[in-house]
């Protein structure tokens, strides 16, 4: 079983829909979590931290579930620009950071 | 912008040569490191360095080396390159907590 594990879509929504993703990862000793956006053939971007209480930055909510071991993207009002692969990371085992395998997102007009 | 430079950005190269790959950063942070990022698999770690001359392997290890002389540059070889070793290549260094940033990528192709 992988450490981080993700639907790898691809999810292809209008523009306007509200989309979200989850991502379960292994390792219940892990403390930090992240999701990265990565435009093909470009390197991962952070796009957001997330905390245990669960956050928001504009149109993006990420939230934390320890008990059953996922985080979450939530994106509100898709826009054209957010089509993207969104990864997963965690930090693992050895106190690296493990990758999910990502998840694309298609926003059509 | 993460002021991360990875040189060179593509590179052809033959099976049993060697390689060396430079990450290049100008904000003097402690940690570096070298991913490969393959279809399937996400981002895997192959070694990381904590300050100068401190590295560590990471996952994926096996066919890699890598040096760090200064705080700026951290250098990944391949010894003997291997047609498995052709990927996309990303250095990142880590900021505050463990947040990462990433360099632009080397597309390494080994025929």
């Amino acid at each position: 079983r992988k450490e981080v594990e993700q639907d790898p879509g691809p999810f292809n929504v209008p523009e306007g829909a509200t989309v979200a993703f989850n991502c379960t990862y292994s390792n219940s000793a892990s403390q930090s979590f992240f999701w990265y956006r990565q435009d093909c053939r470009k390197e991962p971007k952070l796009l957001m931290s997330v905390y245990s209480s669960g956050n928001e930055d504009g149109r993006f909510t990420a939230q934390l579930n320890r008990a059953s071991q996922y985080i979450s993207l939530l994106i509100r009002d898709s826009k054209l620009s957010d089509s993207a692969t969104y990864l997963c990371v965690v930090n693992g085992y050895n106190n690296d950071m493990r990758f999910g395998a990502g998840t694309r997102l298609t926003v059509k007009p | 912008d993460a002021g991360i430079t990875q040189s060179p950005r593509h590179k052809v190269t033959e099976t049993g040569t060697p390689v060396t790959l430079r990450c290049h950063q100008t904000e003097n942070h402690r940690y570096m490191y070298w991913y490969r990022q393959d279809p399937g698999h996400g981002l895997r770690l192959i070694h990381y360095s904590y300050g100068v001359k401190d590295t560590d392997k990471g996952e994926v290890s096996d066919g890699y080396s890598v040096s760090r002389s200064k705080t700026e540059d951290f250098l990944l070889t391949l010894e003997s390159a291997t047609s498995s070793q052709t990927s996309v290549y990303f250095c990142a260094i880590r900021r505050q907590g463990d947040e990462q940033y990433f360099g632009p990528g080397t597309r390494l192709t080994v025929t």
